[in-house]
């Protein structure tokens, strides 16, 4: 089974706060990601990392920012969350390496009021 | 550039067998992967096939690859509702980092 965890799981939040999503993993894996997932809809990579200190962007442009001080912790900050940053969060793992299995988290559904 | 595509919806008697289909665009792809996502829930990796292989199965899951046509479907023997839930197709994009390419996800339901 999969260690990667993900908080909150849900999370309802007004426009204009600051939110940071956590995702932590004990798997030991250098890469990270995260991904945004409307409902019913296929999956966009907005960040991802290949290691500590290491952050990239994904294909699908994003106003949050990541960071990766910790090779288990890839948390994923709205400075100003708005109604257009309510979707689904999921965040994965994987090992270096060619095969690229990556591992899910559960997923944070965001919604912005 | 990189797609992957899948039919977006199927419906299965329960004890049938559900294939589901998925094509995808980068020829140099190495591994293909099949995920499962159940409602308000993260992706599970069902199974993977290397591009060298033509099939793999694993107990009720059967994975075909048609390289030339870049064509991967899974089977699933013998459905269960517990089998309800949206697969998706990923590819390796061969250009650089561990990036997979997902497709949109068949929702499969099955019903009695």
């Amino acid at each position: 089974e999969a260690d990667i965890y993900q908080t909150p799981r849900y999370l309802v939040i007004g426009t204009g706060k600051k939110i940071t999503l956590e995702c932590s993993q004990t798997m030991g894996h250098d890469k990270m990601y995260w991904y945004q997932q409307d409902p019913g809809m296929e999956l966009h990579l907005i960040h991802y990392s290949y290691g500590v200190n290491s952050t990239e962007k994904g294909d699908l442009s994003s106003e949050s920012t990541v960071s990766r001080i910790r090779t288990e912790h890839f948390p994923l900050t709205l400075e100003s969350a708005r109604p257009s940053h309510t979707s689904q969060y999921l965040c994965a793992s994987s090992e270096s390496g060619g095969k690229n299995e990556q591992f899910f988290g559960p997923g944070t559904r965001l919604t912005v009021l | 550039g990189e797609d992957v595509e899948q039919s977006l919806f199927l419906s299965v008697r329960e004890g049938d067998s559900s294939v589901i289909n998925c094509t995808y665009t980068d020829s140099s792809s190495t591994y293909l992967y099949w995920y499962k996502q159940e409602p308000g829930a993260g992706l599970q990796l069902l199974t993977y096939i290397f591009s060298n292989m033509d099939m793999k199965q694993d107990q009720r899951l059967t994975v075909l690859l048609n390289k030339k046509d870049k064509h991967l479907s899974l089977r699933i023997a013998d459905t269960q509702t517990g089998d309800s839930a949206i697969y998706f197709c990923a590819e390796t994009f061969s250009g650089g980092y561990n990036k997979l390419i997902f497709g949109a996800g068949t929702r499969l339901a099955v019903h009695p």
